[in-house]
C-alpha cells in the first residue's frame, strides 16, 4: 500500500500557482519524498524529490514540513499542459508504490 | 531528465499468442529496471524488478512464467507476455533507475505500451 494520502482532485486557474498537498505521517527518517506526474496515456514524468530540505528545480518546488509528515508540491505558474495526475511517493530505495494520486485540472 | 524508450507503443494480438515489449535506457546505464501495469482509471502497479544479469523479482500475484523478463544488458530489458488473453490487455510501462543524491534514486519511465488482446 502507498504510504501517502493525497486529495483525489484539484482545480487551478491557468497562470496561478498550483499547490498540491501530500500527507505521509508514517515516513521514516531515511525515506525520500518523490513527485511524479502522468499525463493521459503517457508514462510518469519525474518532477522533483527531497529528504528534509525544501527543493526547487525548473519544474517545481517541494516544501517539506519540519516534522516531515507532509509536503507540498508547488507549480508556480500553472499552464494547461500541467493538467495531469500527480503522484507523491515516499520510499527508501528503488521500489516505488504508486497511490491514486491527485488529478489536477488547470482551467483557462 | 534521462530518456527511456519503449517499443512498440501499441500492439494488438490474438488470444494465445506472445508479445514482446522492449524497454531501453537511452542515455544512462541502468542496473535495475522495473515493469508496471496500469488498467484504465487505476494507478500503476509494479509487476517485477529486473536486474541486469540476474533473474527478475516478481510481485505477489504476478505469474513469472506468463510474464517473462530478460535484462540482458545495462540498457535493455524485455517483457514477453506469453499466451496472452484478453484480461492481459493493459498499459505496460517500464522504468530505469539511477542513483541520485545521497541514498535517493530517480526512476525514469518509458512512454508505455498499450496491449490489446483480441
Amino acid at each position: 500500500d502507498a504510504k501517502t494520502t493525497q486529495p483525489p482532485s484539484m482545480d487551478c486557474a491557468e497562470g496561478r500557482a498550483a499547490n498540491l498537498p501530500c500527507n505521509h505521517s508514517t515516513i521514516s527518517g531515511n525515506e525520500y519524498v518523490y513527485w511524479y506526474r502522468q499525463i493521459h496515456s503517457q508514462g510518469p514524468q519525474y518532477i522533483i524529490h527531497g529528504l528534509k530540505n525544501n527543493e526547487t528545480n525548473e519544474m517545481a518546488s517541494l516544501i517539506i514540513t519540519e516534522d516531515r509528515k507532509s509536503s507540498t508540491l508547488i507549480l508556480p505558474h500553472a499552464t494547461l499542459r500541467d493538467t495531469a495526475v500527480y503522484y507523491c511517493i515516499v520510499t527508501y530505495g528503488q521500489n516505488f508504490v504508486f497511490g491514486p494520486g491527485t488529478r489536477l485540472s488547470v482551467l483557462p | 531528465g534521462a530518456v527511456v524508450s519503449q517499443h512498440p507503443s501499441r500492439v494488438i494480438c490474438k488470444s494465445g499468442t506472445s508479445v514482446k515489449i522492449e524497454c531501453r535506457s537511452l542515455d544512462f546505464q541502468a542496473t535495475t529496471m522495473f515493469w508496471y501495469r496500469q488498467f484504465p482509471k487505476q494507478s500503476l502497479m509494479l509487476m517485477a524488478t529486473s536486474n541486469e544479469g540476474s533473474k527478475a523479482t516478481y510481485e505477489q500475484g504476478v505469474e513469472k512464467d506468463k510474464f517473462l523478463i530478460n535484462h540482458a544488458s545495462l540498457t535493455l530489458s524485455t517483457l514477453t507476455v506469453t499466451s496472452a488473453h484478453p484480461e492481459d490487455s493493459s498499459f505496460y510501462i517500464c522504468s530505469a533507475s539511477r542513483s541520485g543524491q545521497g541514498n535517493s534514486y530517480e526512476q525514469y519511465f518509458g512512454p508505455g505500451t498499450r496491449l490489446t488482446v483480441t
